[in-house]
């Protein structure tokens, strides 16, 4: 079995200040981990992927994100807030099970002030 | 290029009436294709999975079903809806069956059940 946990439902930083979005997973295998974003009304977007190849992910709109295996955690930062990353943040897991399955957690809205 | 349809976009329907919702997948053959349900606050939850034509696997025993008539089409029904299926419906599709390979999600479509 797994899951996922996205501390903090909503998160509000301001414009040009670091963004920080947590997600703790729990799998039965070494898994494979997933953020994508949600804009208002719209369906989800990729935003970077873990697949073991390297613990720090690069992914686009200057999103990254590092696995921790002892920490079981899978962070996303950004280092600048820009008023247009503000939207909804999933976080998803995915085990070796043969089929692509996700499970995801329950999303953290961003929120940017100027 | 792969692009993924879904519609209608927003759909009002009245208690105990059916549903039809299609999605439908270009660019790609052999897709695996999803249906999730996003409820605020809730995530998303997956509902149907179709690894091939007419295979169809249940996530969640409720009052919806799928089909997956051609290799590209996904469909979503109900015989009689009730107040709680009302949400945010998303359709997305993968390649491949390990876990590494992302979804990718189409446009949703809002049922407001009345």
């Amino acid at each position: 079995a797994q899951s996922v946990t996205q501390l903090g439902s909503h998160v509000s930083v301001s414009e040009g200040a670091l963004v920080l979005l947590r997600c703790n997973y729990s799998s039965s295998v070494p898994p494979y981990l997933f953020w994508y974003v949600q804009y208002p009304n719209q369906g989800l977007q990729l935003l970077l992927k873990y697949t073991s190849a390297a613990t720090l992910v690069k992914g686009i709109n200057g999103f990254e994100a590092e696995f921790k295996k002892s920490e079981t955690s899978f962070h996303l930062t950004k280092p600048s807030a820009h008023m247009s990353d503000a939207a909804e943040y999933f976080c998803a897991v995915s085990g070796d099970s043969g089929y692509s399955t996700l499970t995801f957690g329950k999303g953290t809205m961003l929120l940017v002030s100027p | 290029s792969q692009t993924i349809h879904q519609w209608p976009a927003t759909l009002v329907q009245p208690v105990g009436s059916p549903l039809s919702l299609e999605c439908t997948v270009e660019g790609t053959s052999n897709p695996n294709l999803y249906w999730y349900r996003q409820a605020a606050g809730r995530g998303l939850q997956l509902l149907f999975y179709s690894v091939g034509i007419g295979q169809i696997s249940s996530e969640v025993p409720q009052n919806l079903s799928a089909s997956r008539p051609q290799d590209r089409q996904f469909i979503l029904s109900s015989k009689k809806l009730l107040l709680s299926d009302s949400g945010f419906y998303l359709c997305a599709w993968s390649i491949g069956l390990a876990g590494e390979n992302e979804q990718f999600f189409g446009p949703g479509t809002r049922l407001t059940v009345l």
